[in-house]
This record gives C-alpha cells, sequence and structure tokens, in this order.
C-alpha cells in the first residue's frame, strides 16, 4: 500500500498569513493527489485535484503543487473560515489512502 | 442541489451487523462511481470501499475485506454498506462520497455526505 506522511500535523497562524501543508507519498503516485478541507459539523470539501487543479468553487488563495512524490497545500493568505483540518489523498492506486491530517488553528 | 445523505448507523454489539444506506439526490448516479470512507472518534480519514457505477469493480481497504459487503442500486439512485462481524475498531462516522474522474482517471471525491455514527459496543 502507499503510505502518505503529512506534516506538520497542527500548524497555528494568523489571518493573513500563507500557510504550508505537505504530503510525501512513499512511491510515485504522478499527480493523482487530492486535497481536503474538514470543519465540524460541516460536509467535507475537495480543494485541490490532480495535485494542482483547484476544484470549482474553491477560492484562488488555495493552490496545489508537486515535486516528484512531495505536494504541497498552500493558502495564500490565511481567512477566518480557512481554520479547519486538511487532509491528503492519493488517487494512484487501491486502497485510496489518506494523510493523518493538518489542523490549521487560530494563533 | 447535489447531495449524498447516509443513513442506518446506530450502536451494534461486537460480532453483530449493520446495513448503512447513502441516498443520492442532484445528480444521474447511475453515471458515477461511488465510495465509503470512515473516520474513528479523533482521527483522521480512512478510505473503506469503492464501487464502480455498473458495480463491475468494487474494492475494499484490507481492514474490512470479508466483512464488509458494498453494492448500489442504481434505479433507487442509492449506495449501501453490509457490515457484518463488527469489531470495536469499526466504531466511526461513516460517509459517502462521489468519485471525481477526470481524463478517465479516479481524482478524489467531490461531493460528500454528512456521515452517518455506527458505535460497536457491549
Amino acid at each position: 500500500d502507499i503510505q502518505m506522511t503529512q506534516s506538520p500535523s497542527s500548524v497555528s497562524a494568523s489571518v493573513g498569513d500563507r500557510v504550508t501543508i505537505t504530503c510525501r507519498a512513499s512511491q510515485g503516485i504522478s499527480t493523482n493527489l487530492a486535497w481536503y478541507q474538514q470543519k465540524p459539523g460541516k460536509v467535507t470539501k475537495l480543494l485541490i485535484y490532480a495535485a494542482s487543479s483547484l476544484q470549482s468553487g474553491v477560492p484562488s488563495r488555495f493552490s496545489g503543487s508537486v515535486s516528484g512524490t512531495d505536494f504541497t497545500l498552500a493558502i495564500s493568505s490565511l481567512q477566518p473560515e480557512d481554520f479547519a483540518t486538511y487532509y491528503c489523498q492519493q488517487a494512484n492506486s487501491f486502497p485510496f489512502t489518506f494523510g493523518g491530517g493538518t489542523k490549521v488553528e487560530i494563533k | 442541489e447535489v447531495q449524498l445523505v447516509e443513513s442506518g448507523g446506530g450502536l451494534v454489539q461486537p460480532g453483530g451487523s449493520l446495513r448503512l444506506s447513502c441516498a443520492a439526490s442532484g445528480f444521474t448516479f447511475s453515471n458515477y462511481n461511488m465510495k465509503w470512507v470512515r473516520q474513528a472518534p479523533g482521527k483522521g480519514l480512512e478510505w473503506v470501499s469503492y464501487i464502480s457505477s455498473s458495480s463491475s469493480n468494487i474494492y475494499y481497504a484490507d481492514s474490512v475485506k470479508g466483512r464488509f459487503t458494498t453494492s448500489r442500486d442504481n434505479a433507487k439512485k442509492s449506495l449501501y454498506l453490509q457490515m457484518n462481524s463488527l469489531r470495536d475498531e469499526d466504531t466511526a462516522v461513516y460517509y459517502c462520497a462521489r468519485s471525481l474522474v477526470v481524463a478517465a482517471r479516479l481524482q478524489g471525491m467531490d461531493v460528500w455526505g454528512q456521515g452517518t455514527t455506527v458505535t460497536v459496543s457491549s
């Protein structure tokens, strides 16, 4: 199975900060990676698919990039509604494993 | 409005069974592959199973293989998860989700339900 190592597990940041979250795949997955946002009591939301494609309706302050087996989700200017937990998931081969999650908290 | 609504969760004893349902609306259900994902209390997301649009391909996580069965009824726009031989570690919120396909490749899940809670305890 492909392991997804996500870091950091939590980050404290202020409104307006740039935040980056990284996922490393244990083997090559091309660009078959998605990023999700999860908030308590809300439906989980797809942010990025195919490593860097922005899902419809997602603000442009979210972006995804890839370098080899390292994937990055960046939030260019953190907004109050962005405080949440973020997960990566590889979509290259079954089982479609998730990273451990990153909780973005208010500083 | 595109929507997925799960139901069927509850409290069950270890070794027991439960059947979850997921009702789809607002899109052509028969055109989409579907997945089940779960989240144990205070833990991260775990992919559970996948079923293709025509039910021709079904895959499971090793943790549930042989105990869980995924099926669908396209006429009823519904997805199901039959869970047998339940264990304490199956306690979780179970989500159904729609697969996103881009250029003939699976690329994550673009619609999620709110989830239904399964508690396995004596």
